[in-house]
């Protein structure tokens, strides 16, 4: 399997523009989840879907921030307008959802997220 | 309100010695989660434990193991015969688990540990 997938890697843009982060989980996995990693604030879980319904969002930090898992194969998380507090590593894990030490998260490379 | 303090910024052993690395909690629920995840440097993210508040047995895999102890609101992990391969950033983490294990988790500041050949 190719692991979690996740795009851009990198991405820059201006403040105010829209920015869309892209995930694709592990197949088979029943939950997707997405993380925020900066200096000032450290990791922090943004939200989280099960069998692509969203679960617990109480992470995502403001309107600005949506996230969508149309099928079981795709996620995004999208930012609008785009502010440079955002700027962060954004990570995207998948689980199958097992119980017990066998439900094992997998991450995704991480998307770098500058805003100027 | 839930808390997790990892004390211990970073730590630095030289290879093949034991380290342990500290995680408290705080929290009102009697039902709850625990995790410990694992950064090297490429900035990667591994997960490495979840753990839920009624299964107090320690844990061993390997050259890891992680003591949970309720009374004393810990979460600690040991690495044995430490490995160059080990030097990363650790993060505990805790969940209330009011739908599922990963509800309202928050995170430690993390712990770098580095390994020196």
């Amino acid at each position: 399997d190719a692991g979690v997938i996740q795009s851009p890697r990198h991405e820059v843009t201006e403040m105010g523009q829209e920015v869309t982060l892209r995930c694709k989980p592990i197949s088979g996995h029943d939950y997707l989840f997405w993380y925020r990693q900066t200096m000032m604030r450290g990791l922090e879980l943004l939200i989280y879907f099960n069998n692509n319904v969203p679960i617990d969002d109480s992470g995502m930090p403001e309107d600005r921030f949506s996230a969508k898992m149309p099928n079981a194969s795709f996620s995004t998380l999208k930012i609008q307008p785009s502010e440079p507090r955002d700027s962060a590593v954004y990570f995207c894990a998948s689980s199958s959802g097992l119980a017990g030490i066998t439900d094992t998260q997998y991450f995704g490379p991480g998307t770098r997220l500058t805003v100027l | 309100a839930q808390k997790v303090t990892q004390a211990q910024t970073e730590i630095s052993v030289v290879e093949k010695e034991d380290v342990t690395l500290d995680c408290v909690y705080e929290t009102r629920d009697t039902t709850y989660y625990l995790f410990w995840y694992k950064q090297p440097p490429s900035g990667e993210l591994v997960f490495l434990i979840r753990r839920n508040s009624f299964d107090e047995q320690n844990e061993i895999s390997g050259r890891y193991s992680w003591n949970f102890q309720k009374s004393t609101s810990s979460f600690n992990f040991t690495i044995t015969a430490s490995q160059v391969v080990d030097s990363a950033v650790y993060f505990c983490a805790l969940s209330d688990a009011k739908k599922t294990s990963y509800d309202k988790v928050i995170f430690g500041p993390g712990t770098s540990l580095s390994v020196i050949p």
